[in-house]
């Protein structure tokens, strides 16, 4: 079982509020990412960090920031949250080389 | 966009019978990897094959990479019910120090008994 934990596993929350969603592994991993998943299932890549004080944007732009301050910890910000960020996020670590990631069981954010 | 699509989007099968998903991706790659996701849950890593692969197995898993066609392909054998899942390949760029992983599409696998 991986050791890569999400928290919240569910959000609701009101339109303007600033939340942060958690990410943390144990696994001592370099490379960790942040992706928002449709309803339909297509993963966008939002956010990725290929090791401490490192975060690169990826393909999909987005309106939250995150931060790599320790290893094990890539927090995912939105400084004022909107009914079109209602998603899925999910966070997945992996080690460097040619390696599988391993994800988290998803954060369901709902804003109203 | 994304770097990979995958067809079919849905596929539903009989219990028994083999399922087949493709992927095409756009840019030149390191690895190309598979994944599944059950409804609702994380992203579960099933198979990894390498740019110099042509072909991997694992258990019931086959995997075939043509990297001239930029296109891999993921056959489950003599699927069962447990089987149902979305399937996702994923690739690892050369740009960027290989450090972005991008997912595709995905294909929703049903299989009934």
């Amino acid at each position: 079982e991986a050791d890569i934990y999400q928290t919240p596993r569910y959000l609701v929350i009101g339109t303007g509020k600033k939340i942060t969603l958690e990410c943390s592994q144990t696994m001592g991993h370099d490379k960790m990412y942040w992706y928002q998943q449709d309803p339909g299932m297509e993963l966008h890549l939002i956010h990725y960090s290929y090791g401490v004080n490192s975060t690169e944007k990826g393909d999909l732009s987005s309106e939250s920031t995150v931060s790599r301050i320790r290893t094990e910890h890539f927090p995912l910000t939105l400084e004022s949250a909107r009914p079109s960020h209602t998603s899925q996020y999910l966070c997945a670590s992996r080690a460097l080389g040619v390696t599988e990631a391993f994800f988290g069981q998803g954060t369901r954010l709902t804003v109203v | 966009s994304q770097q990979g699509e995958e067809d079919p989007q849905a596929l539903s099968i009989q219990e028994g019978e083999n399922a087949t998903m493709n992927c095409s991706y756009k840019t030149s790659i390191n690895n190309l990897q598979w994944y599944r996701q059950n409804s609702g849950r994380g992203l579960v890593h099933l198979i990894l094959i390498r740019s110099n692969e042509r072909e991997k197995h694992s258990g019931r898993l086959r995997v075939t990479l043509d990297t001239s066609k930029k296109s891999s392909s993921l056959l489950i054998t003599a699927s069962r019910a447990a089987d149902t899942a979305s399937y996702f390949c994923a690739t690892d760029g050369l740009t960027g120090g290989g450090n972005k992983l991008t997912f595709g599409t995905g294909t929703q696998l049903k299989v009934e008994l």
